[in-house]
């Protein structure tokens, strides 16, 4: 049992946008950053947004973050085949004194 | 660029230690610190713990404590994990990563390595 709550699929056909969820709690979103990683099947995670709504350098607009009080969003817009990724938030937990990860959506590209 | 390389996989018994590496370049090694996070088979990231590059302050999940210790040899510019009372559910991907912290509001990782695998079975 993850301490964020993610939906574990989510779907989309292409250009459509699709938006996954992150719910946690006042110890950790509600009151720290969230940070948005892909994971492509087989490889490493990949930091796709920080600090709730930031993107690094090479990272598509396609992609935005967004928090609301101790939850989070992630939106991808503009949906293409290479999206299909699992994608996971995480936040610090000052509770736990530890980072806390969501469980992860599988997003597929229908 | 930016490099995080870590060492290969491994098979080890119930009960054993593992010690994975992770070799760092192209960046000042002490300024940043260094996660680890791990992945069992078909399942979502957990993480572990990190250690500062400049002093090696850890800090670790509570569910490890006492399992688990990272290092850092800052000559070669290389971490470590080491894993000790090996279990079949510590079966695994490992990941370090490079940490960031941001004055308070939280910790991110922007570059990570590739993996190691670690199989415990009898």
């Amino acid at each position: 049992q993850s301490v964020l709550t993610q939906p574990p699929s989510a779907s989309g056909t292409p250009g459509q946008r699709v938006t996954i969820s992150c719910s946690g709690s006042s110890s950790n979103i509600g009151s720290n950053y969230v940070y948005w990683y892909q994971q492509l099947p087989g490889t490493a995670p990949k930091l796709l947004i920080y600090r709730n709504d930031l993107r690094p350098s090479g990272v598509p607009d396609r992609f935005s973050g967004s928090k609301s009080g101790t939850s989070a969003s992630l939106a991808i817009s503009g949906l293409r085949s290479e999206d299909e990724a699992d994608y996971y938030c995480a936040a610090w937990d000052d509770s736990l004194s530890g980072v806390v990860f969501g469980g992860g959506t599988k997003l597929t590209v229908l | 660029q930016v490099q995080l390389v870590q060492s290969g996989g491994e098979v080890k018994k119930p009960g054993a230690s593992v010690k994975v590496s992770c070799k760092a370049s192209g960046y000042t090694f002490p300024n940043y610190g260094i996660t680890w996070v791990r992945q069992a088979p078909g399942q979502g990231l957990e993480w572990m713990g990190w250690i500062t590059g400049y002093n090696g302050n850890t800090n670790y999940a509570q569910k490890l404590q006492g399992r688990v210790t990272m290092s850092t040899d800052t000559s070669t510019s290389t971490a470590y994990l080491e894993l000790r009372s090996l279990r079949s559910d510590d079966t695994a991907v490992y990941y370090c990563a490079r940490r960031l912290a941001e004055a308070g509001m939280g910790y991110y990782m922007d570059v990570w390595g590739k993996g190691t695998t670690v199989i415990v079975s009898s």
